[in-house]
């Protein structure tokens, strides 16, 4: 069974205080890992996809990397605008549907 | 501007009463999904449809029901057999029946119990 992990689960930075967030997956034949941003009230807004270990994506503070057991999300010198809880899902090609399982997410909030 | 539109945002149900929510998309995409939203709980998959007149139960079926008799509308009908259905509803559709694709999402319909 696929499994998606993400922590912690909640984070508080001070604005400008770089961190991590991490996502540890278990799944068979990985087709994609894709972060997204959701704010509260709101449906997740797609940041990135990444494909293969080694990968790495950039958007303005953020970086995803990718290697074979886990992604990580990078906020460099975050801003409160940063603030919400990001969501990481990957999708594997059991059975041939390419459905995919979220993690519970990170919930961020950068004080100003 | 293409996306997907949830209505409405704000829905209440009465005990026994079935209730639908609508989900439209004009990204012309293949594949339309429902996902259940709980506080501190991830997204659970209800149903999900990779083309017309076809669908699939997700992880979380009971009390559910669906159609998809056009490419864009995906409506989703909570019936009275859903006993907990107080959540934060979500549709989504990608393309190629989702294949290597993310998915986007509309802005949700909340559902409460009156």
């Amino acid at each position: 069974e696929d499994q998606v992990t993400q922590s912690p689960e909640a984070l508080r930075l001070q604005e400008g205080e770089s961190s991590s967030l991490n996502c540890s997956y278990t799944v068979s034949g990985l087709r994609g890992l894709f972060w997204y941003r959701q704010d509260p009230g709101k449906g997740p807004e797609f940041l990135f996809t990444l494909y293969s270990a080694g990968e790495e994506k950039e958007k303005e503070r953020l970086k995803a990397t990718l290697t074979k057991k886990e992604s990580f999300l990078h906020i460099t010198a975050p801003k409160p605008e940063d603030s919400a809880t990001y969501l990481c899902a990957v999708q594997a090609a059991s059975g041939g549907s390419y459905i995919p399982t979220f993690g519970r997410g990170t919930s961020l909030i950068v004080h100003p | 501007d293409g996306g997907i539109t949830q209505s409405p945002k704000y829905l209440f149900r009465k005990e026994g009463q079935n209730v639908t929510l609508s989900c439209e998309q004009n990204l012309n995409h293949d594949a339309m999904y429902w996902y259940r939203q709980d506080p501190g709980q991830g997204l659970r998959l209800i149903y999900y449809s990779q083309i017309v007149n076809d669908f699939q139960k997700g992880d979380i079926a009971e009390g559910y029901s669906v159609s998809r008799e056009k490419k864009e509308s995906f409506p989703l009908t909570v019936t009275s057999a859903q006993k907990n259905p107080t959540a934060f509803y979500l549709c989504a559709s990608n393309d190629r029946a989702g294949r290597n694709q993310p998915q986007h999402f509309g802005d949700g319909t909340r559902l409460s119990i009156l």
